[in-house]
Formats: C-alpha cells, sequence, structure tokens
C-alpha cells in the first residue's frame, strides 16, 4: 500500500537557524497534507499542496510539492522556539491520511 | 461545539478489560476518522465513517477493535479484551465534507486524543 517516508527523525537547531523536512513516497500523491503537532499535543493543519510543483508560503514556512508529486518538503526559516513541536506530512485519495513517522524540531534558544 | 472532543483524556486498563473511547465531532461535521499513535509514530489510520455508515475499517489491527457511529455524529472506538500492545494515543479527526479527489480534501479537524495505557 501507499507509504509516505519522512526525514530526518529528529532535528535540533539554534534558534535562528533555518530547518527543512522531506517528505517521500514511491508512488504518486495525489495531494500531500502538512500538520504540525506540539509536544503533548494533537495535529493541527498547516496546508495542503495538490499541483505538480506547487510552492506555498506562510510566513517563514515554505511548504514545496515536487514535479513528479512524489516528494514534498517544509522549509523554516530563521526558526524560533515557537515551531518547537513534530511535523508530519500526510496523504491520502479517499479522505483517510496516511502519514509520515515525523520530524521533530527542537530549537535551542 | 468549537472543536473536536475526546474522552477520556487519560485510560488506564488492566490487560484483558473492555475500554470505550468517545468522541464528539464539530458540529455538522458528515466524516469522522480514527488514528491510533503510537510514542513517538505518527498517526495509522483506524477507520472511517461517512454520517452513520462505517466506509473503511482497514486499519483495525484485530476483531478486538470495533467503532460504531450510530446517528452520524458522535462516535466510540471500543477495545475488547486490552493487551499491552494497544497502548497507545487514540486520535479523532472530523471532516465537513465527504468527497475528496485530484482536487485535494478538506482539513482534517483532530481532538486531543485519549491516552490508553493498558497495564
Amino acid at each position: 500500500g501507499q507509504q509516505v517516508m519522512q526525514i530526518p527523525q529528529y532535528q535540533h537547531v539554534q534558534e535562528g537557524e533555518d530547518f527543512t523536512t522531506y517528505c517521500n513516497s514511491s508512488t504518486t500523491l495525489s495531494n500531500i497534507q502538512w500538520y504540525k503537532q506540539r509536544p503533548g499535543g494533537h495535529p493541527v493543519f498547516l496546508i495542503q499542496l495538490v499541483k505538480s510543483g506547487e510552492v506555498k508560503k506562510q510566513k517563514r514556512l515554505t511548504f514545496q510539492f515536487g514535479e513528479a508529486k512524489k516528494n514534498s518538503s517544509l522549509h523554516i526559516t530563521a526558526t524560533q522556539t515557537t515551531d518547537v513541536g513534530t511535523y508530519f506530512c500526510g496523504s491520502g485519495n479517499t479522505g483517510k491520511l496516511i502519514f509520515g513517522q515525523g520530524t521533530t524540531l527542537q530549537v535551542k534558544p | 461545539g468549537a472543536g473536536v472532543s475526546q474522552s477520556p483524556r487519560y485510560k488506564v486498563a488492566k490487560r484483558g478489560q473492555d475500554v470505550a473511547l468517545r468522541c464528539d465531532p464539530i458540529s455538522g461535521h458528515v466524516s469522522l476518522f480514527w488514528y491510533q499513535q503510537a510514542l513517538g509514530q505518527g498517526p495509522e489510520f483506524l477507520t472511517y465513517f461517512q454520517n452513520e455508515a462505517q466506509l473503511d475499517k482497514s486499519g483495525l489491527p484485530s476483531d478486538r477493535f470495533f467503532a460504531e457511529r450510530p446517528e452520524g455524529s458522535v462516535s466510540t472506538l471500543k477495545i475488547q479484551r486490552t493487551q499491552q500492545e494497544d497502548s497507545a494515543v487514540y486520535l479523532c479527526a472530523s471532516r465537513r465534507g465527504w468527497l475528496a479527489g485530484v482536487r485535494g480534501t478538506d482539513t482534517q479537524y483532530f481532538g486531543p486524543g485519549t491516552r490508553l495505557t493498558v497495564l
């Protein structure tokens, strides 16, 4: 079945440094969604990408969907301590989401 | 309601006990999903309802897991004869619409989850 792999599993950065997490699939994805889960919290929707090569920005966050629709990335510029949490990508055709394993971001002040 | 609510937030069960986890979706949301999230992992799909109809239960790990949504709103996930490997956070999510496809799908709104610990 469809699998979504996400790397890295963990990332520690100094506040102000950039951060990127990558999501990869061996099959073409119809869409990709990104969620953020704070420690002890639940996944909160960030954005959805559906078009090949699509790029969307939310303030310091940049989301990309690959041309082949098999990979995606989330890039955070100049991280802040409020960015701490686990970032998940997910994809699904029928509504149910298949999630990656997540990338946990730690930011040192 | 303002968001998806779940109860209880925490549940400790002895191995072999039955548990029932409740989900109150956002009012008017047609679709409801249950996910299981093990420590350090991403959520894994369990089952999906469209109104009261259970359209997909392919993710339920065994026949000890049962979910229902009899009136198309509140849903209950029941686990019979709990085992230690059932320990996880059980997340419920609801979605306004039911259609999905190449144009993407509505946002899923997650509840706070129920943390189940089986001793």
